[in-house]
C-alpha cells in the first residue's frame, strides 16, 4: 500500500528538549511538506522541500529544523527555541508534473510539551 | 494579501438534508482550489481539485463548484458518515506551490 506514515501518533516531551517527528512516504513523490494545526486555525506551513538535499522555510519556520537526505524521508525537529510547540503536526507530499499542487497528508503526530 | 475564508464555521444537518459549504478567496492569480475532508485526530483526505471558473467535480454525495471568487461544496442527502471538518485551500500564482488553507467547516449530520 502506498502512503505517508508519521510516527509516533502521540509524543510527550518536557520543555527544553528537542524532539524529532518522523515522516516517510513510498509514493515516489518529489515534494514534501510540514504543517502545524492548532484549534480554530488553518494549517500553517513550517517547511517544505521540492527536491532531495534542498528545503525552504514556510510561514512559521522559527524554532523548527528539517532535513531531506532521501526522497522518501522528511523529518522535522522541534527545538527548544519553539515557544509554543504543543500542536498537531501534519506531513504531506505531492507528485510532480500536472498534479504537483495536490498534497496528500499523513495521519499526523500530536505533540504535547509540558 | 492572499486569503481564504470558509463559512459557516459549523453546520448541523439532519440525515438527508442537503446543504452547501462556502469557500471564498482573494488571491493573486488562482492556480488551483482544493477541498479536503478531515476526521478528528487524523490527517486531511484529499477530495477535489478545481482549476478554473465553471469547473465542477463530483464524488458520491459531494459536488464541488468554482467561480472567480468562491467555491461551494454541495452535499446531497448527507449521511452521518459525512460528518467531518471540510477544509478548503488555494494555491496562488506567486506562492511556489504552497497552499493557503481556510479554517474549515465542521459538519455534523444527525440520524
Amino acid at each position: 500500500d502506498g502512503g505517508i506514515t508519521q510516527s509516533p501518533k502521540y509524543l510527550f516531551r518536557k520543555e527544553g528538549q528537542n524532539v524529532t517527528l518522523s515522516c516517510e512516504q513510498n509514493l515516489n513523490h518529489d515534494a514534501m511538506y510540514w504543517y502545524r494545526q492548532d484549534p480554530g486555525q488553518g494549517l500553517r506551513l513550517i517547511y517544505y522541500s521540492q527536491i532531495v538535499n534542498d528545503f525552504q522555510k514556510g510561514d512559521i519556520a522559527e524554532g523548527y529544523s528539517v532535513s531531506r537526505e532521501k526522497k522518501e524521508s522528511f523529518p522535522l525537529t522541534v527545538t527548544s527555541a519553539q515557544k509554543n510547540p504543543t500542536a498537531f503536526y501534519l506531513c504531506a507530499s505531492s507528485p510532480g508534473g500536472r498534479r504537483s499542487y495536490e498534497q496528500y497528508f499523513g495521519p499526523g503526530t500530536r505533540l504535547t510539551v509540558t | 494579501e492572499d486569503q481564504v475564508t470558509q463559512s459557516p464555521e459549523a453546520l448541523r444537518l439532519q440525515e438527508g438534508e442537503s446543504s452547501s459549504l462556502n469557500c471564498s478567496y482573494t488571491v493573486s492569480g488562482l492556480r488551483g482550489l482544493f477541498w479536503y475532508r478531515q476526521d478528528p485526530g487524523k490527517g486531511p483526505e484529499f477530495l477535489f481539485t478545481l482549476y478554473s471558473a465553471g469547473e465542477e467535480k463530483e464524488k458520491e454525495r459531494l459536488k464541488a463548484t468554482l467561480t472567480k471568487k468562491e467555491s461551494f461544496l454541495h452535499i446531497t442527502a448527507p449521511k452521518p458518515e459525512d460528518s467531518a471538518t471540510y477544509l478548503c485551500a488555494v494555491r496562488a500564482g506567486g506562492s511556489q506551490g504552497n497552499l493557503i488553507f481556510g479554517k474549515g467547516t465542521k459538519l455534523s449530520v444527525k440520524p
